[in-house]
């Protein structure tokens, strides 16, 4: 079955600095991966996604994420960040073989929380 | 853009209530989803449906049934609210196809059972 560990639950940050989120899966076939951040009171919006190709996928809001698949991680980075950035952030997974049923649903993380401080 | 919206932000109900949750998308997607978030456990899929009509349970059903009577619109219901049910509900939407399959979620309803 498939899972997806977010090993941080809540990462602080000084405004300008640069951040790492971290996220793991587990499954046995090969997956899509996404991240997607949720600003206070608001729903989910996707900011980046990995379905082939490049390993190196950037997003929105200059972020961007890498594929390894040996180490079955798709960190989440930004080089510097801003005040605007303070959200929770969730990296999700569904296999790519399967269509269909519950095997085609994401799989979320619990989420981190990013609190940029001035 | 992709809109999906949803009844209420906030709602607050009272336990033995029936509570109906409505969410409705613009995009004419066949997938539509039904989230409960609540903090530590991230997401967690009460129920989808692929079709009109259709409906499947997700991880955590238990409590909660729906209704797509019409392919835009998507109706989570709480027959007899309880506590424990006091959450974050979010609706999301989506296209099938193995290389579009981003979700589109509404803003959520943060419903307080009392």
């Amino acid at each position: 079955a498939q899972s997806v560990t977010q090993l941080d639950s809540q990462v602080p940050v000084f405004e300008e600095a640069p951040v790492e989120l971290r996220c793991n899966y587990s499954s046995s076939v090969s997956v899509y991966l996404f991240w997607y951040v949720q600003y206070p009171n608001q729903g989910l919006q996707l900011l980046l996604k990995y379905l082939s190709g490049s390993t190196l996928v950037k997003g929105i809001n200059g972020f961007e994420a890498e594929f390894n698949k040996s180490q079955t991680s798709f960190h989440l980075r930004k080089p510097s960040v801003h005040i605007s950035d303070t959200a929770e952030y969730f990296c999700a997974v569904r296999e790519s073989m399967n269509y269909g049923g519950s095997q085609g649903n994401l799989i979320f993380g619990k989420g981190t929380k990013l609190s940029v401080k001035p | 853009d992709v809109k999906v919206t949803q009844s209420s932000r906030y709602l607050v109900k009272r336990t033995g209530e029936k509570v109906f949750l409505e969410c409705v998308q613009d995009m004419d997607h066949e997938n539509m989803f039904w989230y409960r978030q609540d903090p530590g456990l991230g997401l967690r899929l009460i129920y989808f449906s692929y079709d009109v009509k259709m409906k499947e349970k997700g991880d955590i059903p238990e409590g909660y049934s729906v209704s797509r009577e019409k392919k835009e619109r998507f109706s989570l219901i709480l027959e007899s609210a309880s506590t424990n049910q006091t959450s974050m509900y979010l609706c999301a939407s989506s296209i099938p196809g193995q290389l579009v399959d981003e979700q589109f979620f509404g803003p959520g309803t943060r419903l307080t059972v009392l």
